[in-house]
């Protein structure tokens, strides 16, 4: 059974503590994907990568890194967390760029104190 | 930036009524998808259509891309429960990451 793995289901910061979330897919898969979900505004894109070493912005990238070292893992870095970084953060991975279906992880929701 | 228009935003119908959900757009999308997110899980693919004028069926739920590739529709007949959700979609839109609608929230009351 495919599988997309987020750490952490959820958790709890404090306003500029450094905050990391993890992602791992058991498919091979090349492109995985960091979302964050918030209630009225749907998915929205933040990092995403095609390759291992390699990331691209999304939509809202700014307060966020990201880091793939390994093919089958993704992370997603707050480096000083701020209470409107809380949210439902969705990591997705696809075979296909851009195109194919995205299998998602369960999520991460993270509240920021 | 190409954008996905969702409606209605939120839907609460008995068990047993149909209900149709729209997603527009005034670009062309090469092929669209549709998810569906229960509570406390991430978005799993329902369908994905790829030509215009395209119907798919999956048991009650029935699919539609328009003919220009700039629209689609989920229809449910005799909604259930197990209906309840929050139904996404998204357009590939060429060599960009798929791009989504804000959702529809669906609620099936017994």
């Amino acid at each position: 059974d495919v599988k997309v793995t987020q750490s952490s289901r959820y958790l709890v910061k404090r306003t500029g503590e450094k905050v990391f979330l993890e992602c791992v897919q058991d498919m091979d898969h090349e492109n995985m994907f960091w979302y964050r979900q918030d209630p009225g505004l749907g998915l929205r894109l933040i990092y995403f990568s095609y390759d291992v070493k390699m990331k691209e912005k999304g939509d809202i990238p700014e307060g966020y890194s990201v880091s793939r070292e390994k093919k089958e893992r993704f992370s997603l870095i707050l480096e000083s967390a701020s209470t409107n970084q809380t949210s439902m953060y969705l990591c997705a991975s696809t075979g296909q760029q851009n195109t194919g279906e995205l299998f998602f992880g369960e999520g991460s929701r993270l509240t920021v104190l | 930036t190409q954008l996905l228009e969702q409606s209605p935003q939120f839907l609460s119908i008995q068990e047993g009524e149909n209900l149709t959900v729209y997603c527009n757009s005034s670009s062309v999308f090469s092929s669209l998808q549709w998810y569906r997110q229960e509570p406390g899980e991430g978005p799993v693919l329902l369908v994905t259509v790829v030509t215009g004028g395209e119907v798919k069926k999956l048991k009650r739920l029935t699919f539609q891309f328009g003919d220009a590739r700039k629209d689609s529709s989920l229809h449910i007949t005799a909604a259930q429960p197990g209906d309840t959700g929050l139904y996404l979609c998204a357009g590939d839109a060429g060599n960009t990451p798929l791009v989504f609608g804000k959702g529809t929230r669906l609620s099936v009351i017994a």
